[in-house]
């Protein structure tokens, strides 16, 4: 069982760069979520889609692009990524809404702006 | 919007201690998640609480909410060095929304 895929793990970038980060889910799941983990920071939300073809705000959406445009995919734009952006990213997804059931998550994508 | 916070920060304790991990919340919560996360890798799921005063438990982990549904321990008994890792925290307080997640406690546990 995959699961949630995240592709790449690793990424080092230049200022300025861009990159989609890709999240894919073979549970058939209809929400899927895009999460930054920073030291001292915890797990922040950045965008999430409840459904093919929806995205919201998360709570640090600055910055950031995403699409829904399968079902099974949630891709995580950085139009021109900043060191701010250092970060490891995380990609989750659930099939109801995550305050009633179980998240799973990806193993993170490892991200350098330099 | 609402806060979780835990304590404490980080913990180290000897295998075979028992510990305890705090996560309050700075409004009711409509559902408690507890998730632990090895170093360098994903979530995984441990629990998930939605009842005032519920307890539940998995091999030697147990975790409660209490009453009032502000506030969840998480409890390892008898510690061992595959416990290790940063325990997080997740809820919601409406049950529709994504999940706010605490900054984490991070275990270590030492032969």
């Amino acid at each position: 069982n995959a699961g949630v895929t995240q592709t790449p793990k690793f990424r080092v970038l230049k200022t300025g760069q861009s990159m989609t980060l890709l999240c894919a889910q073979d549970m058939n799941h209809e929400y899927m979520y895009w999460y930054r983990q920073d030291p001292g920071m915890g797990l922040r939300l950045i965008h999430y889609s409840v459904g093919e073809g929806t995205t919201a705000k998360g709570e640090v959406p600055d910055g950031y692009n995403v699409s829904r445009l399968k079902k099974q995919n949630f891709l995580l734009g950085l139009e021109s990524a900043a060191p701010s952006q250092t970060s490891v990213y995380f990609c989750a997804s659930s099939y109801g809404p995550q305050g009633r059931t179980e998240a799973f998550f990806g193993q993170g994508t490892r991200l350098t702006v330099v | 919007s609402q806060e979780l916070e835990q304590s404490p920060q980080s913990l180290i304790v000897q295998e075979g201690k028992n510990l305890t991990i705090n996560c309050t919340s700075s409004k009711t919560l409509y559902g408690l998640y507890w998730y632990k996360q090895k170093y360098g890798e994903g979530l995984i799921f441990l629990m998930m609480l939605q009842k005032g005063g519920e307890e539940k438990s998995h091999e030697k982990i147990t975790a409660k909410l209490d009453e009032k549904k502000q506030q969840s321990s998480l409890h390892i008994t008898a510690s061992q060095p595959s416990h290790a890792g940063i325990y997080l925290c997740g809820a919601d307080s409406s049950g529709n929304t994504p999940l706010v997640f605490g900054k984490g406690t991070r275990l270590s546990v030492i032969a």
